[in-house]
């Protein structure tokens, strides 16, 4: 069966400093991922997606970047955090029948 | 380009009560249409969906939801609530037009159950 893992769960950083947080696949070869962002009290934010090694879409102009340098590992990062990028990030997977499943999820506090 | 309206951010029921989640949506395809539900502090979790075939969709936990077509809906039900029910209830499109990439989410119900 397929699993998504993400790490870390939860993460405290300070305004200007980088970030990465990383989600894997396993049980499936070449899923579509995702990033999601929800902030405090609003709906999820498609951040980014790819359809392959190498292959991101961003949907949000933002000071965040994706990578995706396996198969199934999915990263984001930032080069320096802002106040607003407080929120709780989810990765998901697409199946064969057009279905997302998400990971548990990231925290991320930016203080 | 697709959209999803929930009615309603907060419902409040009481246990035993029905629940009834709205959910109106937009697409210019016939539509994939999903329920997630996400517990505080954790991930999104598939409900049911809906794809072709029966408009009548169960999942887990005793909720099940109908395609109408006609109203552009898609409504989630639960005959009787469970405490266990509170938490926030995510509607979502995916638009085939795209080949099914794109989930577009609704802004979220935040399902309250009262003892």
């Amino acid at each position: 069966s397929q699993t998504i893992h993400q790490w870390p769960a939860t993460l405290v950083q300070p305004v200007g400093s980088p970030l990465s947080l990383e989600c894997t696949v396993e049980g499936t070869s070449n899923p579509n991922l995702y990033w999601y962002r929800q902030a405090a009290g609003r709906g999820l934010q498609l951040l980014f997606y790819s359809v392959g090694i190498g292959q991101i879409s961003s949907e949000v102009p933002q000071n965040l970047s994706a990578s995706r340098p396996q198969d199934r590992q999915f990263i984001l990062s930032s080069k320096k955090l802002l106040l607003s990028d407080s929120g709780f990030y989810l990765c998901a997977w697409k199946s064969s029948t057009d279905t997302q499943y998400f990971g548990p999820g990231t925290r991320l506090t930016v203080l | 380009a697709q959209s999803v309206t929930q009615l309603g951010s907060h419902v409040s029921v009481s246990e035993g009560a029905l629940v009834l989640l709205r959910c109106n949506y937009s697409s210019s395809v016939p539509p994939y249409l999903f329920w997630y539900v996400q517990y505080p502090n954790q991930g999104l979790q598939l409900l049911l969906k809906y794809t072709t075939g029966a408009t009548l969709v169960k999942g887990i936990n005793g909720f099940e939801a109908e395609f109408k077509k006609s109203e552009t809906s898609f409504h989630l039900t639960k005959p009787s609530a469970h405490m266990s029910d509170a938490a926030e209830y995510f509607c979502a499109v995916s638009d085939q037009a795209w080949g099914g990439n794109m989930l577009t989410f609704g802004g979220g119900t935040r399902l309250m159950v009262k003892p």
